[in-house]
């Protein structure tokens, strides 16, 4: 159980297009999931938590209007990065929080997106 | 804002070593998470220790949480070459469902 996916695994875009990137939780309902990004060799970064039904929090230095989040349904979370450029590359990491569940979250295999 | 530092940044040993790694938050925390990250994988949940002096244990590997709830430890004892990869404590400051803050890890290798 607690199984987390993520699509796509990986993606290339040219420069200047957006790429959207999608977070399910297949066996629980989760009511907050979070989005972190991961450079090569250093740890996760939280990019925003993502609520059911509400706006998404973001981070300080998280450009809402680059980074959209969208919280759709309980078991649903896309990430949209607008106007990729190069400087975005990086893994994109999900995880979900089990409703009703205090502490618990659970990764997504993330998206290695790269942007030409 | 909160942060959480963890030392060492690398740390190679020869197996059958014993290995540390230290977290340290700038806030307290209301409970601390251990995730083990394999080259090229993403984060895999270890253990979440709650209570302040909770030291708890999965066979070779041992987890402190500080009576102040402010540091954490995980230790391996007799390290295989099955432990490699990247440890990362992540620590929650606020109510649950808050985020986790991740600590930059400590990336072990062994040698056999």
């Amino acid at each position: 159980g607690a199984v987390v996916s993520q699509h796509p695994s990986w993606v290339i875009c040219k420069s200047g297009t957006s790429v959207k990137i999608e977070c399910r939780s297949l066996d629980f309902q989760a009511t907050t999931m979070f989005w972190y990004r991961q450079f090569p060799k250093q740890s996760l970064m939280l990019m925003a938590t993502s609520n059911e039904g509400s706006k998404a929090t973001y981070e300080q230095g998280v450009e809402k209007d680059k980074f959209l989040i969208n919280h759709a349904s309980l078991t649903l979370s896309t990430l949209t990065v607008t106007s990729a450029h190069p400087e975005d590359s990086s893994f994109y990491i999900c995880s979900a929080a089990p409703s009703g569940s205090t502490d618990t979250q659970y990764f997504g295999p993330g998206t290695r997106l790269t942007v030409l | 804002g909160q942060q959480v530092m963890q030392i060492p940044q690398y740390q190679h040993v020869q197996e059958g070593e014993d290995f540390t790694t230290y977290c340290n938050s700038s806030t307290t925390l209301s409970n601390i998470q251990w995730y083990k990250q394999r080259p090229g994988g993403h984060p895999v949940f270890l253990i979440q220790l709650v209570k302040s002096g909770e030291v708890k244990k999965q066979k070779r590997l041992t987890f402190q949480f500080g009576e102040a709830k402010k540091n954490s430890s995980l230790h391996i004892t007799a390290t295989q070459t099955t432990d490699v990869g990247t440890y990362f404590c992540a620590g929650r400051s606020g109510q649950a469902g808050t985020a986790l803050i991740f600590g930059k890890g400590t990336t072990l290798s062994v040698s056999s």
